[in-house]
This record gives C-alpha cells, sequence and structure tokens, in this order.
C-alpha cells in the first residue's frame, strides 16, 4: 500500500535561519508531489508542484524553493526564513492522471 | 480562478444532531474533495466526487453539479467528529486545487 511521509511534525525556527521539509512516499513510482500551505485563519494555498524529478513548479512568489532530487521524495526549502513563513505545510501526492490526492500529516512551522 | 465558499464557518451541535456543511464555488470543475482535519493538522481525504452522492459510514456527500455546490452530512453526529472540515475543488489537473477556509465543527455530549 502507498504512504506518505513528512517530517517534521512541529518546528520552530530563529527569522534568518534555513529551512528544510522532507516528504517521501512510498508504494508508487512517478507519483505527482505537492507542497501546499495553511496560513493562520486561511485556506489552504499551493506553493509547488511536481510532475517529475527535477521537475518543479511555483504558483506563488515567496521565499520558498523545492526540490525533487529522487522521484518520491520533495523537499521544501527556505535560506532565511521570514516572520511570514509561519504556518502548517502539508505535503501530498496522486498517481499522474487521478484525482484522488493523499496528504501528509503536516509540519506546523512558527517563525520567530 | 475558482472561488469556494464554505458555510458555516463554525458549527457547534449537539451528539446525534444532524450536520449540514455547505459548498459553493464559482467555475466548473473536474472534481470536489471533502477533507477533514483534526487538531494537529493532519488532514485526512473524505470524499472525492464527481457527480451525485456518496456515502460512507454516517458520512454522506451530494453535489450539484448544475448549481455549483456541494454538501457534507454528518448524520448521528458524535464528538469524534469535531474537526475543520474542508472543501476543495479541483478544475483541470490536480495541480489546480483551490480550498475553502474550512468549517470547524465542536460536537458537544
Amino acid at each position: 500500500s502507498q504512504t506518505i511521509h513528512q517530517w517534521p511534525a512541529t518546528l520552530v525556527q530563529p527569522v534568518g535561519s534555513p529551512l528544510s521539509l522532507e516528504c517521501t512516499v512510498e508504494g508508487t513510482s512517478n507519483p505527482n508531489l505537492y507542497w501546499y500551505r495553511q496560513a493562520a485563519g486561511r485556506g489552504l494555498q499551493l506553493l509547488f508542484y511536481s510532475v517529475g524529478i527535477g521537475q518543479i513548479s511555483s504558483e506563488v512568489p515567496q521565499n520558498l524553493s523545492a526540490s525533487r532530487p529522487q522521484d518520491r521524495q520533495f523537499i521544501l526549502s527556505s535560506k532565511k526564513l521570514l516572520l511570514s513563513d509561519s504556518g502548517f505545510y502539508l505535503c501530498a501526492w496522486n498517481r499522474q492522471r487521478s484525482e484522488k490526492l493523499f496528504f501528509g500529516s503536516g509540519t506546523q512551522l512558527s517563525v520567530l | 480562478k475558482n472561488e469556494v465558499e464554505q458555510s458555516p464557518q463554525n458549527l457547534t451541535a449537539q451528539e446525534g444532531e444532524f450536520i449540514t456543511i455547505n459548498c459553493s464555488y464559482s467555475v466548473g470543475i473536474s472534481a470536489l474533495h471533502w477533507l477533514q482535519q483534526h487538531p494537529g493538522g493532519g488532514i485526512v481525504s473524505l470524499f472525492m466526487l464527481s457527480s451525485g452522492k456518496k456515502k460512507h459510514g454516517r458520512l454522506i456527500a451530494t453535489i450539484n453539479i448544475q448549481e455549483k455546490h456541494s454538501s457534507l452530512h454528518i448524520t448521528a453526529s458524535h464528538p469524534r467528529d469535531s474537526a475543520v472540515y474542508i472543501c476543495a475543488v479541483m478544475t483541470g489537473t490536480a495541480s489546480k486545487l483551490t480550498f475553502g477556509t474550512g468549517t470547524r465543527l465542536q460536537v458537544t455530549l
């Protein structure tokens, strides 16, 4: 069966520090991968999506970047965190040409 | 861009009550998701609909494509149903998923 792992679950980082959130999917190959963010009091917003290794599309301009070094690994990064980067980050995946999405457990990021 | 509105934003119910959460969207879609987010943040997909009605246990989801409206019903609500319920609509490829801001449900004894 397919599973998605996302870590860490919570993270407190100072302003200006780097960030690396990791998401891996097991039990499938060539998934579409997504990073979403949920700011306090707001709905989920798509940040990045990837349809294959090394292929990253960004939906909104921001302080973050994403990479897909392996087929089932999706990494969200920042060189210098801002206060506005605080929020709940969620990784998700689906099969190519499938509309059913599977979500990770999320990372609550607090930038202080 | 698809605008997704959910109502109500907050809902308090007593155990056993029948609950309805509504979702309206502005642009034609290929599918609609109902998601459940528990305290701590993890999200579970409850339903994915493109037409008609689906039922899973005490949960029922309906969609009216012509009216661009979907409802999530919970029969015989229970405190463990307390969570945020999120409607998300999909247009075209899965990357184009627009989320509502959620309905916070609290079921009390």
